[in-house]
């Protein structure tokens, strides 16, 4: 069964930085292109960022470029999200999320719970 | 950037159809995928690749997609189907990836 547990969410100040990290269980993590997407209080879903499975490839939201690194450890099956420069409106639950088809038409197929991140003085 | 345009809310008695569409410039020519996503919980794919459905799904759930607008289709509705329910596409250009429509909650009268 495909396990995704997201954690490192809490309150931080405006500017400040946080770590997100989704561990993974039940699949080979290292053959899947992997997300984050996030959705403030109340709001729609907003993607943000994406990395390949061998880490040769990323990509981000204009809104997070510049601001959120993505990573990963295939050794440790974990997907990360560096935030950096934190503002009011990047408050939000993150979601990492599985890419059942990255180098093609790339969609969800299984999302971790979520993280809450309030950005707020 | 390209814009994915839903409807907030859509309404349906149980046992009836719900349509939920999704409209976008040329959305044929996209691939489109649809989420599920229940207050407080997670989004669970429902549609895939247009018109393909994940395995656990019901077969109620169909989704269809023609020139400016994708649709996602419920057939004999049930309680348990009300949700938010979310159409996304993928952009291949440098500044977009990633399109979510802005959701449409569904409500079973």
């Amino acid at each position: 069964e495909v396990q995704l547990v997201e954690s490192g969410g809490g309150l931080v100040q405006p500017g400040g930085s946080l770590r997100l990290s989704c561990a993974a269980s039940g699949f080979t993590f290292r053959s899947y292109w992997m997300h984050w997407v996030r959705q403030a209080p109340g709001k729609g879903l907003v993607w943000v960022s994406r990395i390949k499975g061998d880490e040769t490839g990323t990509m981000y939201a204009d809104s997070v470029k510049g601001r959120f690194t993505i990573s990963r450890d295939n050794a440790k099956n974990t997907l990360y999200l560096q935030m950096n420069s934190l503002r009011a409106d990047d408050t939000a639950v993150y979601f990492c999320a599985r890419d059942r088809d990255g180098d093609y038409v790339p969609y969800f197929d299984s999302w971790g719970q979520g993280t809450l991140v309030t950005v707020s003085s | 950037s390209y814009v994915l345009t839903q409807p907030p809310s859509v309404s349906v008695a149980p046992g009836k159809t719900a349509r939920i569409p999704c409209g976008g410039a040329n959305i044929a020519t996209k691939t489109v995928h649809w989420y599920q996503q229940r207050p407080g919980q997670a989004p669970v794919l429902v549609i895939y690749y247009n018109r393909d459905r994940p395995s656990g799904i019901p077969e109620r759930f169909s989704g269809s997609n023609s020139g400016n607008t994708a649709t996602l289709t419920i057939s004999r509705v049930e309680a348990g189907d009300e949700a938010d329910y979310y159409c996304q596409v993928w952009v291949w250009d440098a500044n977009t990836g990633g399109v979510f429509g802005g959701g449409t909650k569904l409500t079973v009268l």
